[in-house]
């Protein structure tokens, strides 16, 4: 079975300081991950995501994130934030390309940056 | 182009009150489509999820049923809502030729 752990729960940063959130996997076969944004009270966005070649996959509002499958962990970054990054980010799994396989989510990071 | 509707965006319901929440993705055929709860500090519960019309698959058991009676149509029901029912509920759907999931704006349920 597949599974996320994201390692911090809420991460508090000053604006245009580097952030790093914490993701680490385990699965058994070969998965897709990705990395989605939730602001209050609306659905999730999808900031960026892994299928397979490089390992640093560049996404959406500035954000990367490197796939490390020695130690499955797929760590979101950005050198950089501002304050309209505040919001709740989650990582999620899923298998390659088995029919009906949902994408299972870690808990959430919670992102506040303040000025 | 693709798109999830998901209504309504917010419901107050009573202890014991039946539960309709309906989802609807327009722009593609053949979807599989998901519903998420989520929780405060728990992140995102896969509740039900459909590869076709009337297959439904259950993750959790729960006071909560699915129902898919047309291709883009996903609807989330319950008999009788119970106080841990209230939480943020939210549709999905992937299709071929996506390896993501897609979300709808998702529907604040509070159970009074």
């Amino acid at each position: 079975a597949q599974s996320v752990t994201q390692l911090d729960s809420q991460v508090p940063v000053f604006e245009e300081a580097p952030v790093e959130l914490r993701c680490n996997y385990s699965s058994s076969v070969s998965v897709y991950l990705f990395w989605y944004v939730q602001y209050p009270n609306q659905g999730l966005q999808l900031l960026l995501k892994y299928l397979s070649g490089s390992t640093l996959v560049k996404g959406i509002n500035g954000f990367e994130a490197e796939f490390n499958k020695s130690q499955t962990s797929f760590h979101l970054r950005k050198p950089s934030v501002h304050i309209s990054d505040t919001a709740e980010y989650f990582c999620a799994v899923t298998h390659l390309n088995q029919a009906g396989t949902a994408l299972i989510f870690g808990k959430g990071t919670t992102l506040s940056v303040s000025s | 182009s693709q798109t999830i509707h998901q209504w309504p965006a917010t419901l107050v319901q009573p202890v014991g009150s039946p539960l309709s929440l309906e989802c609807t993705v327009e722009g593609t055929s053949n979807p599989n489509l998901y519903w998420y709860r989520q929780a405060a500090g728990r992140g995102l519960q896969l509740l039900f999820y459909s590869v076709g019309i009337g297959q439904i698959s259950s993750e959790v058991p729960q006071n909560l049923s699915a129902s898919r009676p047309q291709d883009r149509q996903f609807i989330l029901s319950s008999k009788k809502l119970l106080l841990s029912d209230s939480g943020f509920y939210l549709c999905a759907w992937r299709g071929t030729g996506y390896t993501e999931a897609f979300f709808g704006q998702g529907t604040r349920l509070t159970v009074v």
